[in-house]
């Protein structure tokens, strides 16, 4: 069990519909990342949130959205899903803005399928 | 624009034998590297760092080099081991940014 915790773990959803992924991160965690894994490719940088506050974004669809709430926990919504949004996403956290340490600490994963 | 690259999609190796993984990365103002070990079903697991102030980190059975003129990071894991069957994915970042990761080079390790 790494710490991050992310629910949940497979959701199979139809094309159009609306999907909302959780993620808890490690205790004393102050930074949230969001990651998508499409077939074997790389981990692709979403959005990440420090401390409550969008920090960075990357390739993230504007049919999606993030949130950190002031627990720390965080939230990854998909909306209107295609097809093509089938994918691993993983939530991973760090204490600081960089992992400085040990880098990110990563979640599971919630598998998406989108049929 | 792919930062950093794995160009090996796969490698076997034998049990016993050196396993290298190679990665190349485009931006200099990288100054953060990581390798990143991942298991199906899993999420990856940081594996050894190494900062641009050093060329080498060790760490048991695994090494990472960086050669920052070559712009060129590699994981040496010796003596490789069936456990060690996994995707590997290597990551960098500058100052205070984000991670970016490579696509992954699948490791399989057998007897």
């Amino acid at each position: 069990d790494s710490g991050v915790t992310q629910t949940p773990k497979h959701l199979i959803t139809a094309t159009g519909q609306r999907v909302t992924l959780r993620c808890s991160p490690r205790s004393g965690d102050l930074s949230v990342y969001w990651y998508q894994q499409s077939l074997d490719q790389g981990l692709q940088f979403l959005i990440q949130y420090y401390n409550g506050e969008e920090r960075a974004k990357g390739n993230i669809l504007e049919r999606f959205s993030a949130q950190q709430f002031p627990d720390l926990h965080s939230e990854l919504n998909l909306s209107s899903l295609e097809l093509g949004d089938s994918a691993l996403y993983f939530c991973a956290s760090s204490e600081d803005l960089r992992g400085s340490n040990y880098g990110y600490t990563f979640g599971s994963g919630t598998r998406l399928t989108v049929v | 624009d792919q930062q950093v690259k794995q160009n090996s999609p796969s490698l076997s190796v034998q049990e016993g034998r050196i396993s290298i993984l190679n990665c190349d990365y485009t931006n200099s103002m990288f100054d953060y590297f990581l390798w990143y070990k991942k298991y199906p079903a899993e999420g990856p697991t940081f594996l050894i760092s190494i900062s641009s102030i050093k060329d080498k980190n060790e760490d048991g059975r695994f090494t990472v080099f960086l050669n920052k003129s070559a712009k060129h990071l590699s994981l040496h894991i010796v003596p490789s081991q069936p456990g060690d069957s996994a995707v590997y994915f290597c990551a960098a970042s500058a100052r205070t940014d984000k991670l970016i990761f490579g696509t992954g080079t699948r490791l399989q390790v057998f007897p």
